[in-house]
């Protein structure tokens, strides 16, 4: 079993949709949730983290964490054909930084 | 700012050649640079740490003698793919964090060198 399982897609949604992308996980011990966005033959960027469990709102973007269930989403409104990329979520055991496991990526495409 | 660069961003190589790809900092200085490997449609997998001026560290069934891993200074680190073959091929990404605290020690990625083996 991998330590972060996320469902690779790929999704396709109409323009203004609202997206929702998840990953579970296996270990209880990660303490930060990340989400990174990843255009094609580029390096992820990081869209938005989360200490333990809980919401986080940025824009149109937002990030639950579920700690008892080890259940992370992320949350797209009014998507636009610019949010086309792959998401991948990541945890850390100490901080946003360190060791960081990843999700495989779910692609993403927004049609306008 | 927290800008890291690669370079190259492809390279073609023939087998059993060895390849060096460069990771910088470009403003500011990183303690602890990251090499991960993706292949298509896949995740990133760590690959190795490294801390300025000591050795790397290598997650377990990557192979240190292949992949040789320099971080010289706060703002470089190398990896170099010795004697390569087209399983290496992949995309190799490497990041850096500042360790000081700054943004809460995030990492910053670099847009990553695609690696051909022929």
């Amino acid at each position: 079993q991998k330590e972060v399982e996320q469902d690779p897609g790929p999704l396709s949604v109409p323009e203004g949709a609202i997206v929702s992308l998840n990953c579970t996980y296996s270990n209880s011990a990660f303490q930060y949730f990340m989400w990174y966005r990843q255009y094609s033959r580029k390096g992820p960027e990081l869209l938005m983290y989360t200490y333990s469990s809980g919401n986080k709102e940025d824009g149109r973007f937002t990030a639950q964490v579920d700690k008892s269930s080890k259940y992370i989403s992320l949350f797209i409104r009014d998507s636009q054909p610019s949010d086309s990329a792959t998401y991948l979520c990541a945890m850390s055991l100490i901080s946003k930084g360190g060791k960081l496991i990843f999700g495989q990526g779910t692609e993403l495409s927004v049609k306008p | 700012g927290a800008v890291v660069s690669q370079h190259p961003s492809w390279v073609i190589c023939k087998s059993g050649t060895s390849v060096k790809i460069e990771c910088r900092s470009l403003d500011f200085q990183a303690t602890t640079m990251f090499w991960y490997r993706q292949f298509p449609k896949q995740s990133l997998m760590l690959m190795a740490t490294s801390n300025e001026g000591s050795k790397a560290t290598y997650e377990q069934g990557v192979e240190k003698d292949k992949f040789l891993i320099n971080h010289a200074s706060l703002t470089l680190s190398t990896l170099t793919v010795t004697s390569a073959h087209p399983e290496d091929s992949s995309f190799y990404i490497c990041s850096a964090e500042t360790g000081d605290g700054r943004a809460g020690n995030e990492q910053f990625f670099g847009p990553g060198t695609r690696l051909t083996v022929l």
